[in-house]
Formats: C-alpha cells, sequence, structure tokens
C-alpha cells in the first residue's frame, strides 16, 4: 500500500511556467484535498474535491486549478507560476460520508521554488 | 469548523510525559477533535482523534472535557523524536483547517 504519492518531490520554475503537482492515492478515498505551507506557518487548504467530477475552493484557491476525472488521482495546477507560489505543497486524502470522521492521510509534500 | 486555539511553543524534559492543550470552546456536537504532528518538513502524521470520550493509542492519549471545549494530548513518556509542530483540529466532516499548532521541544 502506497498510501498518498505526490511527485515531483522538488521543482524549480521560472515566473510565467506553467506547471502540474501530482497525487495519487491507492486506498480508494473519496476526498481528496491540496494545502500549501509557507516558512513558520500552518497548512492552508486551495482546493479539495468530495469525489471524482466535483471539486471546490478552500482558503486560498487564487492561481490554482484542480480537476477530478479518477478516485485516484487529483492534480493540482499552476498556470502561470508566481515566486508567491513559492511554497511546500502538500496532498491529503481521506473518506467521506458515514466514516468520514476517519483520519485522513499526508504525502510527503513537493517542494516548488518559483525564480 | 470550530476555531482552535493552542499555546504557540511548549518544553519538555524526555522521559517526562507532555500535555498538550487546545481550546475548542465553538465546537459543535458533531465535530470530532482530530490531533496531528508534523516533524521538520514531513507531511503531517495523524496521531488520534475523539468526539467525546477519552482515547487511548500505541502512540497517545487524548482526554476531552465534559462540555467537549478544550482537549489535552498526552505522550506518556516524550522522548527527542516527538519534538514536532502538534496540532489540533476539529472537523465535522472535509475539510481539515490547520492552526498554527503547538511547537514542541523534547530536550535530555
Amino acid at each position: 500500500n502506497a498510501g498518498v504519492t505526490q511527485t515531483p518531490k522538488f521543482q524549480v520554475l521560472k515566473t510565467g511556467q506553467s506547471m502540474t503537482l501530482q497525487c495519487a492515492q491507492d486506498m480508494n478515498h473519496e476526498y481528496m484535498s491540496w494545502y500549501r505551507q509557507d516558512p513558520g506557518m500552518g497548512l492552508r487548504l486551495i482546493h479539495y474535491s468530495v469525489g471524482a467530477g466535483i471539486t471546490d475552493q478552500g482558503e486560498v484557491p487564487n492561481g490554482y486549478n484542480v480537476s477530478r476525472s479518477t478516485t485516484e488521482d487529483f492534480p493540482l495546477r499552476l498556470l502561470s507560476a508566481a515566486p508567491s507560489q513559492t511554497s511546500v505543497y502538500f496532498c491529503a486524502s481521506g473518506y467521506t460520508g458515514g466514516v468520514s470522521n476517519q483520519p485522513q492521510h499526508f504525502g510527503d509534500g513537493t517542494r516548488l521554488s518559483i525564480l | 469548523d470550530a476555531k482552535t486555539t493552542q499555546p504557540p511553543s511548549m518544553d519538555c524534559a524526555e522521559g517526562r510525559a507532555a500535555n498538550l492543550p487546545c481550546n475548542h470552546s465553538t465546537i459543535s456536537g458533531n465535530e470530532y477533535v482530530y490531533w496531528y504532528r508534523q516533524i521538520h518538513s514531513q507531511g503531517p502524521q495523524y496521531i488520534i482523534h475523539g468526539l467525546k470520550n477519552n482515547e487511548t493509542n500505541e502512540m497517545a492519549s487524548l482526554i476531552i472535557t465534559e462540555d467537549r471545549k478544550s482537549s489535552t494530548l498526552i505522550l506518556p513518556h516524550a522522548t527527542l523524536r516527538d519534538t514536532a509542530v502538534y496540532y489540533c483540529i476539529s472537523r465535522g466532516g472535509g475539510k481539515l483547517i490547520f492552526g498554527q499548532g503547538t511547537e514542541l521541544s523534547v530536550k535530555p
């Protein structure tokens, strides 16, 4: 069981470039989400999804797009990277519905630097 | 989801119990209390969660007050490897909203 897998682990971009951060889970979780964490701060929710074909915005959605075409994958897209998006990005997955109280699982993160 | 309040930092001597408090005075009846920790810049690690009753697992114990307005995470015998940021989160399904957490330093 791989859990939540994020790729790449590190990435450097130039301002204006586009990129997709990948997140995959093999636990058949309906719920998936993306967070960003800036130095010395807690995690902030970017976007989340409660199932294939359904996405919604979190606390800091601007500059990011998501889609959920399968249960397993939840990619995060930066269409035109900006230095303010330099951060560590975490993906998480969990259950919904009657067992939504079960804990969510996090990936190891993608460290993104934008020059 | 209710807002939680935690002290920004705490120290604990190695081998002693670490008691980390959390205030969630606006918690609603169906919201659980979750504890996660983050070591260095790794992904958050789940520790324990509860609704009304006290809970214990191999990592920690969770004590929830009768009125559910606060809780305490207890690491019974803290080790240097328990040095981390600990997050208390109240959640009624779906989104986890993180606060600033408590930075626990376990000292020899």
